[in-house]
């Protein structure tokens, strides 16, 4: 069965330092990846998604991903965090035998000014 | 558009009690599914229902359930809770195809259970 390791709990940083969240998924089958963010107090709304075509997505608020078939890695990034980024930061893949997805334990990002 | 709407936002029950969690979709997603959330477990899939069929169940016991009406409003009931069913409860709705369909989250059920 598919499974999801978001490699980080917490990851505190500066605002306007650069930050990476890692994730990786167990098989290399054809697979749908997906970012969801969840701020405080709120559901879980899509951040970005691969499908198919580019490896390189991005999001309408600067963090993009790249799907990297052989390392089975989807990791986030964004050059430059903002106090609004403090959120909770879960990555999910489609586990199209058992069609449903399957989340990371999720990634508290901090931003310390 | 309106988003997905949960119903109540906070529960508190004791043991041994039951309760039902409603979720209205974004109109026109026909797919909801239902997800466990706890710090312990992270996100964890309980079931997704599809024009008033499930079509996907995660590994939960028979005491959690659910069912879809048809105006694709979906509920969810617990029976005999635990002190381990506390937790926030999300629903989602999507279009229909659940594996690459983006999934738009409700703001949860906080359920006590003490």
């Amino acid at each position: 069965a598919q499974s999801v390791t978001q490699l980080d709990s917490q990851v505190p940083v500066f605002e306007e330092a650069p930050v990476e969240l890692r994730c990786n998924y167990s098989s290399s089958v054809s697979v749908y990846l997906f970012w969801y963010v969840q701020y405080p107090n709120q559901g879980l709304q899509l951040l970005l998604k691969y499908l198919s075509g580019s490896t390189l997505v991005e999001s309408i608020n600067g963090f993009e991903a790249e799907f990297n078939k052989s390392q089975t890695s989807f990791h986030l990034r964004k050059p430059s965090v903002h106090i609004s980024d403090t959120a909770e930061y879960f990555c999910a893949v489609s586990d199209l035998g058992a069609q449903k997805l399957v989340f990371g334990q999720g990634t508290r990002l901090t931003i310390n000014p | 558009k309106a988003g997905v709407t949960q119903t109540p936002r906070y529960l508190i029950k004791t043991r041994g009690q039951q309760v039902t969690l409603s979720c209205s979709p974004i109109s026109g997603h026909r797919s909801v599914s239902w997800y466990q959330q706890t710090p312990g477990q992270g996100l964890q899939f309980l079931f997704e229902y599809f024009s008033e069929t499930q079509r996907n169940k995660g590994n939960f016991p028979g005491r959690f359930s659910g069912r879809q009406f048809s105006n694709s409003r979906s509920e969810m009931n617990v029976s005999t809770l635990e002190l381990g069913d506390s937790a926030l409860y999300l629903c989602a709705s999507s279009l229909g195809q659940i594996f690459a369909d983006t999934q738009y989250f409700g703001p949860g059920t906080r359920l006590t259970v003490l």
